[in-house]
């Protein structure tokens, strides 16, 4: 059964690096066909989609935060990574990380919180 | 960017009934990229519809999509106490993914 676990500090501080990563269990990040995506929440809002990475290495961002986002993946360790940078408290938010194809997310994290504060 | 607007923003309903939500694309999307999630409080979402039409694994057939072009449409047959939540539709486009503000049944 796929898991996915975030992990990573649950307060950063405004305009520093935000870095999160993502652990899979019962499958690998290399597995054809597949994104590897991160998806946030702000309190009490909806879904944004961040950015993926596919498993060949091609990466995707969100327009809106392509200029401060950056995704890359480990294979090597089943993992893949998130850096947010110059964050400020808009960037406060649950953090998911999920597997997706083209049309769906299907396996989900559970999420982490991720406070931006002083 | 395609923007995608679901209505209502909220829906009062009781146990038993039909709920109807809609999801509207600002353009065109292609069905197969069009998926549907169901979110509870302080829960990951979880994956309901996809391809707008197909129940994902273990979904209760009480839930179907349906819609086409720039309407799409989730249908809760009969209501169960356990499928008041926030609703969220999703597309592909452009090399991104874009999801709706939600639509929130409630008692």
């Amino acid at each position: 059964q796929l898991q996915l676990q975030e992990s990573g500090p649950g307060l950063v501080k405004p305009s520093e690096t935000l870095s999160l990563t993502c652990t899979v269990s019962g499958g690998s990040i290399s597995s054809s066909g597949y994104y590897w995506g991160w998806i946030r929440q702000p309190p009490g809002k909806g879904l944004e989609w961040i950015a993926s990475i596919y498993y060949s290495g091609s990466t995707y961002y969100n327009p809106s935060l392509k200029s401060r986002v950056s995704i890359s993946g480990d294979p090597s360790k089943n993992q893949f990574s998130l850096k947010m940078s110059s964050v400020t408290a808009a960037d406060t938010a649950v953090y998911y990380c999920a597997r997706h194809w083209v049309g769906a997310m299907d396996n989900w994290g559970q999420g982490t919180r991720v406070t931006v504060s002083s | 960017e395609i923007v995608l607007t679901q209505s209502p923003g909220t829906l009062s309903s009781s146990p038993g009934e039909r709920a109807t939500l809609s999801c509207r694309a600002s353009q065109s999307v292609i069905s197969t990229f069009l998926a549907w999630y169901q979110q509870k409080p302080g829960q990951a979402p979880r994956l309901l519809i996809y391809g707008a039409s197909t129940r994902a694994a273990g979904i209760p057939d009480r839930f179907s999509g349906s819609g086409s072009g720039t309407d799409f449409t989730l249908t809760i047959s009969s209501l169960e106490p356990e499928d008041f939540a926030v609703y969220y539709c999703q597309q592909h486009g452009s090399s991104s993914w874009t999801f709706g503000r939600g639509t929130k049944v409630e008692i």
